[in-house]
C-alpha cells in the first residue's frame, strides 16, 4: 500500500495563480482531511470530508475549495493565490470513528511569490 | 470548542535523560488525546492515543503519556532519550465521538538530543 500520496512535493506560485493540490490514498478511508503547517501555530484543519460527494469547513477555509467525487481522492484547489498561503500542506486520512489515528501524506511545500 | 496548548516550543535534554513534554487541552466534552511525531521532511505519525479506559497510554518507540483530568493535562514522557527521538512532537485534541471530526493540534514542541 502507498498510503497517503501527495503531489507535487514543491511548488512556487505567483499571486493570483490558482492551481490544485493532489492527494490520493489508498486505504479506503472514509474520513480526508487538508490541514496547513505554519512555524509556530501547528497544523490547521482546512477543510475535511467524511465521504464521498460530502465535504465541510475547518478552521481556516478561506481561499480554498476542496470536492470529494471518489473515495480515494481529495483534492484542494486555490483559486487565487496570495502570499498568506505561503505554507505546507498535508493532506490526511483515517476509518470512520474518531478515535483512529490520522494517515499522513509527506507534504506539498507552496511558496507564493 | 477545543484547544491545545504544548508548553515549550524547544526542549533540549541529554542522550539517556528524562524526556517530558507538557500538552493541556480544553474540551467541553471527553475528549480523545493524540500525541503525534514528525521526522525532518515527513507527514505526522502516531505516537499514541488516549479515548476511554486507562489513563496511562503506552506508545511506540518507548514513549507513554498519562491522562489526568483534574488538571486537563497529556503531557508526554520516555524514561531515557534516544538520539533518534529528535523530531517535532505535536499533542491533539477532539472533542469525543461528536467532535471526531475536527482534530484541533497544538503548537508543536522540537525536541533536540545533546550527544
Amino acid at each position: 500500500n502507498a498510503g497517503v500520496t501527495q503531489t507535487p512535493k514543491f511548488q512556487v506560485l505567483k499571486t493570483g495563480q490558482s492551481m490544485t493540490l493532489q492527494c490520493a490514498q489508498d486505504m479506503n478511508h472514509e474520513y480526508m482531511s487538508w490541514y496547513r503547517q505554519d512555524p509556530g501555530m501547528g497544523l490547521r484543519l482546512i477543510h475535511y470530508s467524511v465521504g464521498a460527494g460530502i465535504t465541510d469547513q475547518g478552521e481556516v477555509p478561506n481561499g480554498y475549495n476542496v470536492s470529494r467525487s471518489t473515495t480515494e481522492d481529495f483534492p484542494l484547489r486555490l483559486l487565487s493565490a496570495a502570499p498568506s498561503q505561503t505554507s505546507v500542506y498535508f493532506c490526511a486520512s483515517r476509518r470512520e470513528g474518531g478515535y483512529s489515528p490520522l494517515h499522513f501524506g509527506n507534504g506539498t511545500r507552496l511558496t507564493v511569490t | 470548542a477545543q484547544s491545545v496548548t504544548q508548553l515549550g516550543s524547544h526542549v533540549s535534554v541529554s542522550e539517556g535523560a528524562l524526556v517530558l513534554l507538557r500538552c493541556n487541552y480544553s474540551s467541553s466534552v471527553p475528549p480523545y488525546l493524540f500525541w503525534y511525531v514528525q521526522y525532518p521532511n515527513q507527514g505526522l505519525q502516531l505516537l499514541l492515543k488516549y479515548t476511554t479506559g486507562a489513563t496511562l497510554v503506552k506508545g511506540i518507540n518507548g514513549f507513554e503519556a498519562e491522562f489526568k483530568k483534574s488538571e486537563t493535562s497529556f503531557h508526554l514522557t520516555k524514561p531515557s532519550a534516544h538520539m533518534s527521538d529528535a523530531a517535532e512532537y505535536f499533542c491533539a485534541v477532539s472533542g469525543g465521538i461528536q467532535g471526531a471530526q475536527k482534530l484541533v493540534f497544538g503548537q508543536g514542541t522540537r525536541l533536540t538530543i545533546n550527544p
